[in-house]
C-alpha cells in the first residue's frame, strides 16, 4: 500500500524568503504525485502534479516540486513566498485502484506562517 | 460553473441521529469521492464511486454509508452518528481514467 509522510508539521518563514515543503512517499510502482493548497475554511486547491516526463514540474502560484526517485521524494518549493501563500499544504500520491478509480493517499499536511 | 458543491457547510449532531450529506457536480466527471478531514491525519477516503449506481469502500468506511443515484450527485449518510465521526468531511471528482480530483468546499460536523 501507499503512503506519503511529510515531516514538517508547522514551518514558519519570513515574507520574501524560501520555502521548501518535505515529502517522502512510498508506493511499488511509478507513483503519480500531487501537491494541494488549503487555506483556512477552505476546501482543496491543486497547486500542480507529476505524471511522467520532466522532474521539476511547476505549478500555479509560483510554486514547483522535484521529483526524485532514488530520494521517493516531491518537495514543494517557491523562491520568494507571499502572506497569502500562508495555508496547509498537502503532498499526496494516486495509485491504482479496482474499477481504474484513483484513490489519493494524504500525508498529514504542513501548516506553513509566514511573518511579515 | 460551480464545480462541486456541498451541502450542508455546517451541522451539528447527536449522539445517535441520522443525517445525509450532499455532494454535487457539473463537471460531468465519472468519479465521485468522499473524504475526511481529521487534525494531523491529512485526508482518508471514505467511500467512492466509479460511476452511476456504483460504489467502493476507501480506507475508513465502518459507519457511513452511500449512494450514487445521478452522476451529478454523492451522497454520504450517517445512520447512528458517534463523536468519533466529529470531522471535517470533503467531497471531490475527476473525470474517468485521470488522476486530479476537484474538491468541494467542505462541510463540518459535529457530532455531541
Amino acid at each position: 500500500a501507499q503512503s506519503v509522510t511529510q515531516p514538517d508539521i508547522h514551518i514558519t518563514v519570513s515574507e520574501g524568503a524560501s520555502l521548501e515543503l518535505r515529502c517522502n512517499y512510498s508506493y511499488g510502482a511509478t507513483p503519480y504525485l500531487f501537491w494541494y493548497v488549503q487555506s483556512p475554511g477552505q476546501g482543496l486547491q491543486l497547486l500542480l502534479k507529476y505524471f511522467s516526463g520532466d522532474t521539476l514540474v511547476q505549478g500555479i502560484k509560483g510554486f514547483e516540486a522535484e521529483f526524485k526517485r532514488s530520494q521517493s521524494s516531491f518537495n514543494l518549493r517557491k523562491p520568494s513566498v507571499h502572506w497569502s501563500d500562508a495555508a496547509e499544504y498537502f503532498c499526496a500520491v494516486g495509485a491504482w485502484s479496482s474499477g481504474s478509480a484513483r484513490q489519493l493517499t494524504f500525508g498529514s499536511g504542513t501548516q506553513l506562517t509566514v511573518l511579515p | 460553473n460551480a464545480g462541486v458543491t456541498q451541502t450542508p457547510k455546517f451541522r451539528v449532531l447527536k449522539t445517535g441521529q441520522s443525517m445525509t450529506l450532499l455532494c454535487a457536480q457539473d463537471m460531468n466527471h465519472e468519479y465521485m469521492y468522499w473524504y475526511r478531514q481529521d487534525p494531523g491525519m491529512g485526508l482518508r477516503l471514505i467511500h467512492y464511486s466509479v460511476g452511476e449506481g456504483t460504489t467502493a469502500k476507501g480506507e475508513v468506511p465502518d459507519g457511513y454509508n452511500v449512494s450514487r443515484l445521478k452522476k451529478q450527485n454523492f451522497l454520504l449518510g450517517l445512520e447512528s452518528a458517534a463523536p468519533s465521526q466529529t470531522s471535517v468531511y470533503f467531497c471531490a471528482s475527476s473525470q474517468e481514467y485521470q488522476e486530479t480530483q476537484y474538491f468541494g468546499p467542505g462541510t463540518r460536523l459535529l457530532v455531541l
